[in-house]
């Protein structure tokens, strides 16, 4: 079993359509990174979450410390959206474990 | 202020040459991590640096590959002798210290023939 899971695996959504991609971890952790990764290949920092929730424009994304699970939300999810999302988790200071990522793809 | 900077983008090589792949961090960033993506699977960690310093290799095959972040100019992820295998995505991220976000460049695909 992987230390990170994310579910689901791949999902296609309508345009406006609420979009939410979960990561479950099995380990003890002091943060949680979510990062977009494109269809070119770059990847982007999206949230760094310790705990609670924190918003940037139309992404939400919550972390349950106790329950080892961490959510992003996508509102009003457009075609630009459409991208590998990667949750990571910090073990310690310096090791870093991530998910196998959502394929998202947002359709017109 | 730019960005962590990878370079070449793209790197064809033959079997059994070497492949040098650079990694410039952002100023004032003094930890590198060095990442691969293998087609279809997920990032996975191989090598945490500091300045002169290797922190944590546990993610380095044992035997070919070899990274160093001397005191001056880029970060550099060496494989020696390449295979087919190592074909791949390779991410570099750059954090300052005490900080664990990570700020990534784009890449470095390289393709062994």
């Amino acid at each position: 079993k992987n230390e990170v899971e994310q579910s689901p695996q791949n999902l296609t959504a309508q345009e406006g359509e609420f979009i939410t991609i979960n990561c479950s971890y099995s380990v003890g952790i002091s943060a949680l990174h979510w990062l977009q990764q494109h269809p070119g290949g770059g990847i982007v920092s999206l949230f760094m979450l310790s705990s609670g929730k924190k918003k940037h424009g139309r992404l939400i994304a919550t972390i349950n410390i106790q329950e080892k699970h961490s959510s992003l939300h996508i509102t009003a999810s457009h075609p630009r959206d459409s991208a590998v999302y990667i949750c990571a988790v910090w073990v310690g200071d310096d090791k870093i474990i991530f998910g196998k990522g959502t394929r998202l793809h947002i359709l017109p | 202020n730019a960005g962590v900077m990878q370079n070449p983008r793209h790197l064809v090589r033959r079997r059994g040459q070497e492949a040098r792949l650079r990694c410039s961090p952002m100023k004032g960033h003094s930890h590198v991590y060095w990442y691969r993506q293998l087609p279809e699977e997920g990032l996975k960690f191989m090598v945490y640096l500091q300045k002169e310093n290797i922190i944590d290799e546990s993610g380095m095959p044992k035997e070919r590959f070899s990274a160093e972040f001397p005191k001056e100019g880029p970060s550099i992820l060496r494989i020696q002798q390449v295979v087919r295998g190592d074909s791949a995505a390779y991410f570099c991220a750059s954090s300052p210290p005490l900080y664990y976000i990570q700020y990534f460049g784009a890449g470095t695909r390289l393709s062994v023939l």
